[in-house]
This record gives C-alpha cells, sequence and structure tokens, in this order.
C-alpha cells in the first residue's frame, strides 16, 4: 500500500535531549513537509523540502533540524534548543510545484512528550 | 488578522441536519482551496478541494467566494461518523514553493 509512515507512535524524552522522529514516503512525492499542532491551534509549518538536498524553513525552525538525502525520506530532530517540544508532530507530502492543485497526504503523526 | 480565520466551534447538531461552516483568509494571492477533515488524534485527511465554480461530492458541497475570500463547506444529511474537526486550507505559491496555511479548525458534533 503507498502512503506515508511515521514512526514512532508515541515518545517521551528527557528534557535536554535530541530525539529524531523519522517519515518515510513511498508515494513517489517530491515534497515533503513537518508540521506540530499544538491544542486549540492550526498545524504550524516547521521545515520543508522541494527536492532531494535541499529544504527550507518554515514559520517555526527555531530548534528543529532536518536532512533530505533520499527521496523517501525526511527525519526530523528535536533539540534541546526547542523551548515547547511536547506537541503532535505531522509529516506530509505531496507531487510538488508542477501544476496541479498539490494536495498534501499526512502521516498518522507522532506525540512527542518531554518530561 | 490570522491567515485562515474559523469558528472553533463545537457545532451540535442533531442526526439528518444541515449544518455550513464558514472560512475566511486574508492573503488575495491564495491559489487553491481545501477543506481536510481531522478525527480526535488522528491526522487531517483531505475532504474536498474548493474549485472557483463550487463544487459537490455526495453530501458534502463546498464554495469559495474570492470578493470576499471566503470558502464554506456544507454538510447535508449528518451522520454521527461526520463528527470531526474540519481545517480550512489555503495555498499560497511563494519564492520556496507552495505553501499550506491552515486554520484552526471548526469542531463538528452530530448527535442521536
Amino acid at each position: 500500500d503507498g502512503g506515508i509512515t511515521q514512526s514512532p507512535k508515541y515518545l517521551f524524552r528527557k528534557e535536554g535531549q535530541n530525539v529524531t522522529l523519522s517519515c518515510e514516503q513511498n508515494l513517489n512525492h517530491d515534497a515533503m513537509y513537518w508540521y506540530r499542532q499544538d491544542p486549540g491551534q492550526g498545524l504550524r509549518l516547521i521545515y520543508y523540502s522541494q527536492i532531494v538536498n535541499d529544504f527550507q524553513k518554515g514559520d517555526i525552525a527555531e530548534g528543529y533540524s532536518v536532512s533530505r538525502e533520499k527521496k523517501e525520506s525526511f527525519p526530523l530532530t528535536v533539540t534541546s534548543a526547542q523551548k515547547n517540544p511536547t506537541a503532535f508532530y505531522l509529516c506530509a507530502s505531496s507531487r510538488g510545484l508542477a501544476g496541479g492543485l498539490n494536495e498534501q497526504f499526512f502521516g498518522p503523526g507522532t506525540r512527542l512528550t518531554v518530561l | 488578522r490570522k491567515e485562515v480565520e474559523q469558528d472553533p466551534g463545537p457545532f451540535n447538531v442533531p442526526e439528518g441536519a444541515t449544518v455550513a461552516f464558514n472560512c475566511t483568509y486574508s492573503n488575495s494571492a491564495s491559489q487553491s482551496f481545501f477543506w481536510y477533515r481531522q478525527d480526535c488524534r488522528k491526522e487531517p485527511k483531505l475532504l474536498m478541494s474548493v474549485y472557483s465554480s463550487g463544487n459537490e461530492d455526495g453530501r458534502f458541497t463546498a464554495q469559495l467566494n474570492r470578493a470576499s475570500q471566503y470558502i464554506s463547506l456544507l454538510i447535508r444529511d449528518s451522520k454521527l461518523s461526520d463528527s470531526a474537526t474540519y481545517l480550512c486550507v489555503v495555498k499560497v505559491l511563494t519564492g520556496g514553493g507552495n505553501k499550506l496555511t491552515f486554520g484552526t479548525g471548526t469542531q463538528l458534533k452530530v448527535e442521536l
């Protein structure tokens, strides 16, 4: 089945530790995105990547880092510099810039809790 | 002013009712519009795109008013399974690529 997978579903970390969230897609999509969602707030864009080996900061990139070494994979690292890391993290992908509506499809998300 | 604004609700409606949500957006350069559905503690899923002429998908009808910068979603004959949060999403093409901006969502609760 084609889709986006994120792992783990739940993640607990101690304050001050870096943690990496996984995102893999087999939809052959060029573009991938990371969002975070907090209660009562809309999704906010952290980072996005239009092609392999290239990525741009979103609206709330501070305290996060990403890499895009493969088309299928776009891992997100939440560093100790992120002040409020506890949130629901969603990865998404889309066909990319070229034409069309470029709907984004989401993975199931990772709930990160920093203790 | 938020880029995309929605009434958070909740909208509590009886099964079989018709319910409508509105959403306003501030960027007149917005190109594409979508409604996503998000169930509790789940990922958002595309419900429907919104076309300029309006479009219908079964019990769901979406409308776009570019002059007033709002989009709407109408749900007819509500089902219990329609209970969810409905996210209004707007796409703008920027120098760095296409960017989606999400509203905070409108919560719908369909009751017996």
